[in-house]
């Protein structure tokens, strides 16, 4: 069952940065907050995780708070390719398997 | 790099039925997994293969699904007999093995499957 809490929908004008906030209140320590996001009619993709600290790369920034309990993804200028429905998920990085999706954030970009 | 490949892409069959969906994943990914969404459901976990070993299969929903990954290749889910509640997308991913940082799970396109 997924732990994580997310608004169901936001919109964002394409250009600017979408924030998509994610609670997972009950994490523990040994987990890693992933994100994955699916495109209409594709596979969910990978977008970044992690543990405690904040990360970058070539697609989005993950901050997570120093209590862990939530996170924030931020795509920087928001194109109308990244319309699609986000996943954050808690899950531990030593089981290789069982992605729990929830309902995700259903994020609109326009123009 | 090719990516997850699935086949049919869609997959239309009648109640009773018995209908087979094939996953090729990355060469190289020891990992293989089933995922499907139903009808208004979210994306659910099925099962997992570690080369050609069910590691978990706690998601299957019951004896009439079937999979399979002879000689830790590719990967067959068959569906015998398919009732309507099956309807949905199956998708299939793959992941390496190890302790890569970047052991994300790649996923196919995943197959369309309606049954009437």
């Amino acid at each position: 069952d997924a732990k994580t809490t997310q608004p169901p929908s936001m919109d964002c004008a394409e250009g600017r940065a979408a924030n998509l906030p994610c609670n997972h209140s009950t994490i523990s320590g040994n987990e890693y907050v992933y994100w994955y996001r699916q495109i209409h009619s594709q596979g969910p993709q990978y977008i970044i995780h992690g543990l405690k600290n904040n990360e970058t790369n070539e697609m989005a920034s993950l901050i997570i708070t120093e209590d862990r309990k939530s996170s924030t993804l931020i795509l920087p200028h928001a194109t109308l390719r990244d319309t699609a429905v986000y996943y954050c998920i808690v899950r531990e990085r030593s089981n290789d398997y069982k992605l729990s999706f929830g309902a995700g954030t259903t994020v609109t970009v326009r123009a | 790099e090719a990516g997850v490949t699935q086949f049919p892409s869609h997959s239309v069959i009648e109640k009773g039925q018995t209908v087979t969906l094939r996953c090729d994943p990355i060469s190289g990914h020891d990992n293989l997994y089933w995922y499907r969404r139903v009808m208004g459901k979210e994306i659910k976990f099925l099962l997992h293969f570690v080369k050609e070993s069910k590691q978990d299969e706690s998601g299957m929903p019951n004896n009439r699904f079937l999979a399979e990954r002879t000689g830790g290749t590719y990967s067959t889910l068959k569906v015998q007999p398919a009732e309507l509640e099956d309807s949905g997308v199956y998708f299939c991913a793959s992941s390496r093995r190890g302790t890569s940082p970047y052991n994300e799970q790649f996923f196919g396109p995943g197959t369309r499957l309606t049954v009437l």
